[in-house]
């Protein structure tokens, strides 16, 4: 089993829409999660932490289930700038560096 | 702050060719890592570093070499290019401390190898 592994998309919503990722990881010693944002190929930015049972800002809400080792991220009233691809990720080796699941590619469309 | 910064944005070489993509931060971070990104395969982490002096594998770094002189500079090298290292690099960074600190990443360096 891969570390993390993502849905495979592509998700193509409309505006408004609500939309959720979700994400399975491997290692259950895992202590925080992350959900990145990433622009045509452009350098990943941190869109948010978790490392409790959930976390909410805004539009975004990322839930944690350890016990299934299951993280989600819920997007509500999509955007035309939240087309993007969102990449799951755990840390490797106590936050040294990352491990990325393959991402999800999100398209909102007017 | 200008950040982690990389050079080249762009390299093309021939197969055999060596080549030394450089990254640097201003950010006093300890933690620096370089990662690979194909299409439709996420970011893989190559090889990492938890300070000057130390750095250590990670998932694909066959082929690759790095090394951590300074705490600001972690560079990595290809010694003898191949196709299958056609790709995106990015170094990121963060600081020591805490799992759930953030990473910066720079504008990634676009390699082909012909």
């Amino acid at each position: 089993r891969k570390e993390v592994e993502q849905d495979p998309g592509p998700f193509n919503v409309p505006e408004g829409a609500t939309v959720a990722f979700n994400c399975t990881y491997s290692n259950s010693a895992s202590q925080s999660f992350f959900w990145y944002r990433q622009d045509c190929r452009k350098e990943p930015k941190l869109l948010m932490s978790v490392y409790s049972s959930g976390n909410e800002d805004g539009r975004f809400t990322a839930q944690l289930n350890r016990a299934s080792q299951y993280i989600s991220l819920l997007i509500r009233d999509s955007k035309l700038s939240d087309s993007a691809t969102y990449l799951c990720v755990v840390p490797h080796q106590a936050g040294t560096a990352l491990i990325f699941g393959k991402g999800t590619t999100l398209s909102v469309s007017s | 702050n200008a950040g982690v910064t990389q050079t080249p944005k762009f390299q093309v070489l021939k197969t055999g060719q060596s080549m030394t993509l450089q990254c640097a931060q201003d950010m006093n971070h300890e933690y620096m890592s370089w990662y690979r990104q194909d299409p439709g395969m996420g970011l893989r982490l190559i090889h990492y570093s938890v300070g000057a002096g130390i750095t250590d594998q990670g998932e694909v770094p066959n082929g690759y070499n790095v090394s951590r002189s300074t705490t600001e500079d972690f560079p990595l090298r290809l010694l003898s290019a191949a196709p299958s290292q056609t790709s995106v690099y990015f170094c990121a960074s963060s600081g020591k401390g805490q799992v759930y600190n953030e990473q910066f990443f720079g504008p990634g360096t676009r390699l082909t190898v012909l």
